[in-house]
Order: structure tokens, then sequence, then C-alpha cells
């Protein structure tokens, strides 16, 4: 079964500053990844996918993400934040199980805090 | 184009008593999948529903069962609810299933306290 690992449970930054979510995946074949965000008292939103081709898949709010198949990473990025990017992101990873069948498997999230 | 919608937003039940929970996908996505959400436990996978029929289901007790009827509306019921039940549950539609490459859409969830 396929394990999700975002190695940082709490991310604070100042508003202006770089930031970087790391997320780690167990091998497979092949795999849809996804980072999704979660503001308070909402469900989840997509932020960005990477279903094959170019490494670095650009997503909305000026948020990026470089799939690493040899490290099996997708880490995301920002390289400016917001207060408004106070939120909780999560890393996601689909497996084919079985034909037209997938599993989606979550990380345990990141709270990210942004500070004046 | 309505996104998924869940209701009710927020409700407050006692141990013991049941809940039905439903969820409206976005038209024309056929899977539906329900999810726990927990400060301690994260997002937990409960079940997903394919074209009305049970497709995958998680590591949940049986008194969390769920149904998806042919408009592809799905509801999610709890029996015997217990404390530790009190959670934000997420639904999320999505067109061909569980993180495919159409991915997951989700609604606000229905925020659901037992006390």
């Amino acid at each position: 079964a396929q394990s999700v690992t975002q190695l940082d449970s709490q991310v604070p930054v100042f508003e202006e500053a770089p930031v970087e979510l790391r997320c780690n995946y167990s091998s497979s074949v092949s795999v849809y990844l996804f980072w999704y965000v979660q503001y308070p008292n909402q469900g989840l939103q997509l932020l960005l996918k990477y279903l094959s081709g170019s490494t670095l898949v650009k997503g909305i709010n000026g948020f990026e993400a470089e799939f690493n198949k040899s490290q099996t990473s997708f880490h995301l990025r920002k390289p400016s934040v917001h207060i408004s990017d106070t939120a909780e992101y999560f890393c996601a990873v689909s497996d084919r199980i079985r034909s037209n069948d997938y599993k989606l498997s979550f990380g345990a999230g990141t709270t990210v805090t942004v500070r004046a | 184009k309505a996104g998924v919608t869940q209701t009710p937003r927020y409700l407050i039940k006692t141990r013991g008593q049941q809940v039905t929970l439903s969820c409206s996908p976005i038209s024309g996505h056929r899977s539906v999948s329900w999810y726990q959400q927990t400060p301690g436990q994260g997002l937990q996978f409960l079940f997903e529903y394919f074209s009305e029929t049970q497709r995958n289901k998680g590591n949940f007790p049986g008194r969390f069962s769920g149904r998806q009827f042919s408009n592809s509306r799905s509801e999610m019921n709890v029996s015997t609810l217990e404390l530790g039940d009190s959670a934000l549950y997420l639904c999320a539609s999505s067109h061909q299933g569980q993180g495919s490459n159409y991915g997951y859409t989700f609604g606000s969830g229905t925020r659901l306290t037992v006390v």
C-alpha cells in the first residue's frame, strides 16, 4: 500500500518569505501526485497535480511543485507567501490498483502559519 | 458549474443516536468518496461509491455505511454514535474515481459533534 510522508507538521513563515513543504511517498511504478489546501472550516481545494511530462508543475495562487522520481518526492514551494496562505496543506498520491480504479492516499498534513 | 454540496454543514447529536449525511457531487461525476477528518487521525478514507456500487472501503466499523443513488448523490449513515465519531466528514467527487488523473473535488464538509 502506498504511504505518503509529509516531513513537517508545522511550518511558521514570515510574510513575503519563501516556503517549501516536503512530501515523500513510497515507490510505485506510476503514480499521480496532488497537493491540496484546506482553509479553516472548509473542504480541500486542489492546488496542483502531476500526471506526467514536465517535472515542474505550476498551480494556483503562485504555488509550484517538483516531481523527483529518483527521490520519490513531490515538494511544494512558493517564492513569496501572503497572510492568506495560512492553511493546512495535504500531499496526496494516487495508485492504480486495478483497471479504472485508483486508491488515493493522503499525508498527515502540514500547517503553514504566515506572520506579518 | 456547481461544486460538491454537503448537507448539513453542522450537526450536534447525542451518543447512541444515528445520523445521515448527504453529498451531491458535481454533475457528471460518478464517483463519490467519503473521508473522516480529525485532529488526531488526519484524513481517513471511509468508502467510495462508483455508479451506485461500493467499490472501495476503509477500515471503519460496520456502524459506518453509505449508499449512492442513480443520480450519483450519496449518503453516509453512522449508527449508534460514539463521542469519537465527532469529526469533519468530507465528501469528494470525481469523474473516474479516487485520485485518477481527473483529481478530486471536495465539498466543504459536515461538522459532526457527538455529545
